[in-house]
């Protein structure tokens, strides 16, 4: 158990409003990543993160911004919802210092946008 | 581009085994995870090949052939709680990790 945590779980919303989903953990991991699955795709990164402050864009950014001021929380937040954002939003940390660590994942957080 | 390709569904039957393939195409090449999702659950990790060859965990192997941009996960003595998908990821030039859609895997009585 790599100790992470997401919040909310589940949540909808109405589009246009603005979305900030958490990630948490405990154990102090320098890697932080934030992905959206979706059906017939594979996991997509949307944003990660190699310390406090220091983030950068991953595949499909657009649209969504994150924010990294502990060590411990990583923030994703939707600036204005849209219906294409509808998805499954999952969290992952990887352990170690090294670039090609495992990474393991939050239990994920479903977000509806209607 | 970049592409990961593998079945997007199997059966098989309980006490059997299975081999799922994974062909991929990347920009550079850092190493080849296998993960397990259940549905409605988060990925949880299977296994990593870096080098040419099998590795194995117990009733889980997994093949690598960097040559020709494939890998496949083994799993013997198959149980029901093994119903569940199986998602190929390779980690690429920048060090991210470029996914599979992942196989649906059906486990028969």
């Amino acid at each position: 158990d790599a100790g992470i945590t997401q919040s909310p779980r589940h949540k909808v919303t109405e589009t246009g409003t603005p979305v900030t989903l958490r990630c948490h953990q405990t154990e102090n991991h320098r890697y932080m990543y934030w992905y959206r699955q979706d059906p017939g795709h594979g996991l997509r990164l949307i944003h990660y993160s190699y310390g406090v402050k220091d983030t950068d864009k991953g595949e499909v950014s657009d649209g969504y911004s994150v924010s990294r001021s502990k060590t411990e929380d990583f923030l994703l937040t939707l600036e204005s919802a849209t219906s294409s954002q509808t998805s499954v939003y999952f969290c992952a940390i990887s352990e170690g210092t090294s670039d090609t660590d495992t990474q393991y994942f939050g239990p994920g957080t479903r977000l509806t946008v209607l | 581009g970049q592409n990961i390709d593998q079945p997007t569904e199997m059966t098989a039957t309980e006490g059997a085994i299975v081999q799922i393939n994974c062909t991929y195409q990347t920009s550079g090449f850092n190493g080849l995870f296998w993960y397990q999702q259940h549905a409605g659950e988060a990925p949880t990790f299977l296994s990593y090949n870096v080098l040419d060859g099998l590795e194995e965990k117990g009733r889980f192997s997994s093949f690598l052939s960097r040559s020709k941009g494939y890998s496949y996960l083994l799993l013997k003595e198959l149980q029901m709680k093994d119903s569940a998908s199986y998602l190929c990821a390779v980690m690429d030039s920048n060090y991210q990790l470029i996914w599979g859609a992942g196989t649906k895997l059906i486990i028969k009585p």
